[in-house]
């Protein structure tokens, strides 16, 4: 059965504590993967697209690496404003699915 | 760049009346654009998919009569929530993408009460 997943469900940090969020995804024939950022009450900010196993993209203290089953947000030194929901989404066929989230607190 | 708007960003009206919502996409143009709902702590539920001057695709279990989508042009989609009860309250959000990228860009949302 096609599934994105993304663990942990909610994450909490200490200000300048470095972690990764993880999206797992069984899909065939992926034609990209996207990380987004969501502030409570507010639309999806987009972050990365991702299309082939080994690239990555780096944006600020966020790096986003895929490989062929899972892809992962690395949040390097993150600071509160880094608080927020990630979402990972896949695109196969006609489809675009988007994982749970993962909620992300970031404490001073 | 990529910027897509929504209009209102809020809006409560009473049962039984109907509301609709507005997406642009204001800096380039939207061949395809789609509609989701998203509940308290869940992810986003796509509900249709619009192509410019095309009828929409809805979702599985998804009311066409109930959710009126128009996608008159490359800038602007609407979505009509019909004969609104408290159960369509929710957050609407709207994306957009040209035509060959994968990548959606997102609108800010609309809250939708239902009374």
């Amino acid at each position: 059965e096609d599934q994105v997943t993304q663990s942990p469900e909610a994450l909490r940090l200490q200000e300048g504590e470095s972690s990764s969020l993880n999206c797992s995804y069984t899909v065939s024939g992926l034609r990209g993967l996207f990380w987004y950022r969501q502030d409570p009450g507010k639309g999806p900010e987009f972050l990365f697209t991702l299309y082939s196993a080994g690239e990555e993209k780096e944006k600020e203290r966020l790096k986003a690496t895929l490989t062929k089953k899972e892809s992962f947000l690395h949040i390097t030194a993150p600071k509160p404003e880094d608080s927020a929901t990630y979402l990972c989404a896949v695109v196969y066929g006609q489809n675009f699915v988007f994982g749970p989230g993962t909620r992300l607190s970031v404490l001073p | 760049g990529a910027v897509v708007s929504q209009h209102p960003s809020w809006v409560i009206c009473k049962s039984g009346t109907s509301v609709k919502i507005e997406c642009r996409s204001l800096d380039f143009q939207a061949t395809t654009m789609f509609w989701y709902r998203q509940f308290p702590k869940k992810s986003l539920m796509l509900m249709a998919t619009s192509n410019e001057g095309s009828k929409a695709t809805y979702e599985q279990g998804v009311e066409k009569d109930k959710f009126l989508i128009n996608h008159a042009s490359l800038t602007l989609s609407t979505l009509t929530v019909t004969s609104a009860h408290p159960e369509d309250s929710s957050f609407y959000i709207c994306s957009a993408r040209w035509s060959d990228q994968e990548t959606q860009y997102f609108g800010p949302g609309t809250r939708l009460l239902v009374l």
